[in-house]
């Protein structure tokens, strides 16, 4: 059975560091297509990254420079490393799987909240 | 690229059909022929769940009330019979050209 699960949310201040680990199991993260998808309080999704199979990585503009996705793929892990953190980053981070071949975002985690706030 | 979802409100009341439409500024027809347009249902408190993928394959384990159609632009999600379970906000996505989401249709029962 695939699950994700996410950790590593919480509060920061602006301008701060937070690393959120995605943890998966019943696949191999190495193999798959893996993104970072936010969704702001009461607002709608928002895709953030994603981290090919082959290891090519993309960003949305809004977090390019900033946030870096990894994996671990020994530790079957999904990674997002944000810096420079500001107030409009503040959301609910789901860790998703899927590329082409599922039609991609097939299956959620339950998401982690990163809550940037002086 | 944008999608446009309507209504953004949608009272139904229950055992009606409702009916969701999604709009896209671009062709989400891909270079491999295939349309990457997917509904999203997002209950109340939940992470979201994928209904349908590429304009109208349900997923494991949705009932067969919900279906999808379209093409090129235009798309939509049908609810027949409506339940109270189907309460939420439902989301299009499209990934054809990176990945957008529409902006959600809230769904309730009237």
């Amino acid at each position: 059975e695939v699950q994700l699960v996410e950790t590593g949310g919480g509060l920061i201040q602006p301008g701060g560091s937070l690393r959120l680990s995605c943890a998966a199991s019943g696949f191999t993260v190495g193999n798959n297509y893996l993104s970072w998808v936010r969704q702001a309080p009461g607002k709608g999704l928002e895709w953030v990254s994603v981290i090919y199979g082959g290891g090519s990585t993309y960003y949305a503009d809004s977090v390019k420079g900033r946030f870096t996705i990894s994996r671990d793929s020994s530790k079957n892990i999904l990674y997002l490393q944000m810096d420079r953190l500001t107030v409009e980053d503040t959301a609910v981070y789901y860790c998703v799987r899927g590329g082409h071949s599922s039609g991609w975002f097939d299956y959620w985690g339950q998401g982690t909240l990163v809550t940037v706030s002086s | 690229l944008v999608l446009t979802q309507s209504p953004l409100s949608l009272p139904v009341a229950l055992g009606q059909s409702a009916s969701i439409s999604c709009r896209s500024s671009q062709s989400l027809v891909y270079s491999d022929g295939n349309t990457y347009l997917n509904w999203f249902q997002q209950r109340p408190g939940q992470s979201p769940r994928r209904l349908i993928y590429q304009v109208s394959n349900r997923d494991s384990g949705v009932p067969d009330r919900f279906s999808g159609s379209g093409s090129d632009t235009d798309f939509t999600l049908k609810i027949s019979r409506v339940e109270a379970e189907d309460v939420g906000v439902y989301y299009c996505m499209q990934g054809t050209h990176w990945w957008t989401f529409g902006q959600g249709t809230k769904v309730e029962i009237k």
